[in-house]
C-alpha cells in the first residue's frame, strides 16, 4: 500500500459529461502529481501541485483542470469528455523535493462511452 | 528536452532465464535522478530503484540488478533467473527539477513457465 488514495477506482460515463477524480496524498506529502496512462500515449504527465500551488504543467488539455486543497488532497476535473479520454488516471505524491521518488495511487480507470 | 527511451516494447522469456531491460535517457542537466517502476497486471505502479547521476556504481537487490553508464546515457535493468511473478510492464523514468517523472514507453515482460 503506497499510502496514496484515489477514488473512484472505476468510472463509466458518456461523451460530453464531466467527472471529478479525487486523490489523497500520503500523510505529510506536499506535492501531488497527475498522470494519464493510455495504450497509445503511455504514461503522460498532466499537472503537479505543491502545497496548494501549481508547480508544473504537462500536456494537459484545456478541458481538464485540477486543484489542490488546503488539506492537500487534490481533484482532477475532466469536462466535455471524449472517447479518447478513456484512460487510467494516476495520482502520485512526494515530499516535493525534485529528487524524491513518487508514490502512486492505484489509479482511476475512466471509460467514456 | 528530457526524454527516456525504452526501445524494447515486449520481451518474452522462459522462467529461469536472465533478461535485461534497456533504458536510454536524454538530459542536459548535470545532476539528475533515474528510476525504475514496475506495473504488475493489477495496475499499480511500484517503485523499484532510484539512482542519482553521481553514483555510477551498479546496484544489486536480490535477483534484480541495475547498470548505470553515464557515458552511454543508459540505465539498464537485469532480472536474473526470472520468475512468472516478474511478468509486468517496467518503466524507466527521469526526474526533472520540479520533481515530476518523465517516463519511457515501458517494456512488457512476459515470463512463461
Amino acid at each position: 500500500d503506497s499510502g496514496v488514495t484515489q477514488t473512484p477506482k472505476h468510472l463509466i460515463t458518456a461523451t460530453g459529461q464531466r467527472v471529478t477524480l479525487r486523490c489523497s496524498p500520503r500523510s505529510g506529502d506536499l506535492s501531488v502529481y497527475w498522470y494519464q496512462q493510455s495504450l497509445d500515449q503511455g504514461l503522460q504527465f498532466l499537472i503537479q501541485y505543491y502545497n496548494g500551488e501549481e508547480r508544473a504543467k504537462g500536456n494537459i488539455l484545456e478541458r481538464f483542470s485540477a486543484q489542490q486543497f488546503p488539506d492537500l488532497h487534490s481533484e482532477l476535473n475532466l469536462s466535455s469528455l471524449e472517447l479518447g479520454d478513456s484512460a487510467l488516471y494516476f495520482c502520485a505524491s512526494s515530499g516535493g523535493e525534485w529528487h524524491e521518488k513518487l508514490f502512486f495511487g492505484s489509479g482511476t480507470q475512466l471509460s467514456v462511452l | 528536452a528530457q526524454k527516456v527511451t525504452q526501445a524494447q516494447t515486449e520481451i518474452s522469456v522462459v522462467e529461469k532465464e536472465d533478461v535485461t531491460l534497456d533504458c536510454v535517457y536524454e538530459t542536459r542537466d548535470t545532476t539528475y535522478y533515474l528510476f525504475w517502476y514496475k506495473q504488475p497486471p493489477s495496475g499499480e505502479l511500484v517503485f523499484l530503484i532510484r539512482r542519482n547521476s553521481f553514483d555510477e556504481q551498479n546496484e544489486i537487490s536480490g535477483r534484480y540488478s541495475w547498470n548505470f553508464q553515464k557515458s552511454t546515457s543508459s540505465f539498464n535493468f537485469t532480472i536474473t533467473a526470472s520468475q512468472v511473478v516478474d511478468s509486468a510492464v517496467y518503466f524507466c523514468a527521469l526526474s526533472d527539477d520540479t520533481g515530476k517523472l518523465i517516463f519511457g514507453q515501458g517494456t512488457t515482460l512476459q515470463v512463461k513457465p
